[in-house]
């Protein structure tokens, strides 16, 4: 989608790293969401953010981080702590904040992160 | 809980012909329905949607139909091109979180020519 842009496309780390993917929409959706994706595997939630300054946990958020300080980014942090964050990461969003919506998610076309 | 289960794949199929992919979902209340593609090394993008029993959604070729009395929605394609291979995602509205959606595990599908 044109409105979501996720950087770097490929970004590698190193052990003991921390290393921040970016995504920043300009479709003035309320709502957000990190997706990790393995090969061959369907999607997993990381986390998601309703609204600024709010977000919850998903299915996988160990060893991640985000923070949801302005409407339109919604930077994802693998930590030290996430010990295999080889992956394709998804960021979407959604016209749908706290309440019901029957509006679809919107992708961004994906940071592929490996280990060095 | 929510739930949404497409069938297995992978699907191959001989460029033209008839495409089906299964979508099931248990969900509370009445959800909107989604069908996402996936190309290699791409995001998901939107293929189609249905918001209410009996709608049907098409795009590209592809349809599918909402079935409340099955709780179904399968997608179609008459006739398939190489150019459709992708890995495609039955997804549903989450009633229990409203901002949530739920996805299907994904099915590939190659097509030979």
């Amino acid at each position: 989608d044109g409105g979501i842009t996720q950087s770097p496309k490929y970004l590698f780390r190193k052990e003991g790293q921390n290393v921040t993917l970016s995504c920043e929409q300009n479709l003035n959706h309320d709502a957000m969401y990190w997706y990790r994706q393995d090969p061959g595997q369907g999607l997993r939630l990381i986390y998601y953010s309703q609204i600024v300054n709010d977000f919850q946990k998903g299915d996988i958020a160990e060893g991640y981080s985000v923070s949801r300080e302005k409407k339109e980014s919604f930077p994802l942090t693998v930590t030290s702590a996430q010990k295999n964050p080889t992956a394709f990461y998804l960021c979407a969003t959604r016209d749908a904040g706290q309440v019901y919506s029957n509006q679809p998610q919107h992708f961004g076309d994906g940071t592929r992160l490996s280990i060095l | 809980g929510d739930s949404v289960t497409q069938m297995e794949g992978p699907v191959t199929l001989s460029e033209e012909a008839f495409l089906t992919i299964n979508c099931t979902y248990t969900a509370t209340g009445y959800p909107s329905l989604f069908w996402y593609v996936q190309y290699p090394g791409e995001g998901l993008q939107l293929l189609l949607k249905a918001t209410k029993a009996d709608d049907k959604g098409s795009n590209k070729g592809f349809e599918a139909t909402y079935r409340k009395e099955t709780t179904s929605f399968h997608l179609e394609k008459g006739s398939v091109q190489v150019s459709d291979s992708a890995v495609y995602f039955c997804a549903a509205t989450g009633y229990s979180s409203a901002s949530k959606i739920i996805f299907g595990s994904g099915t590939r599908l190659s097509i030979r020519p």
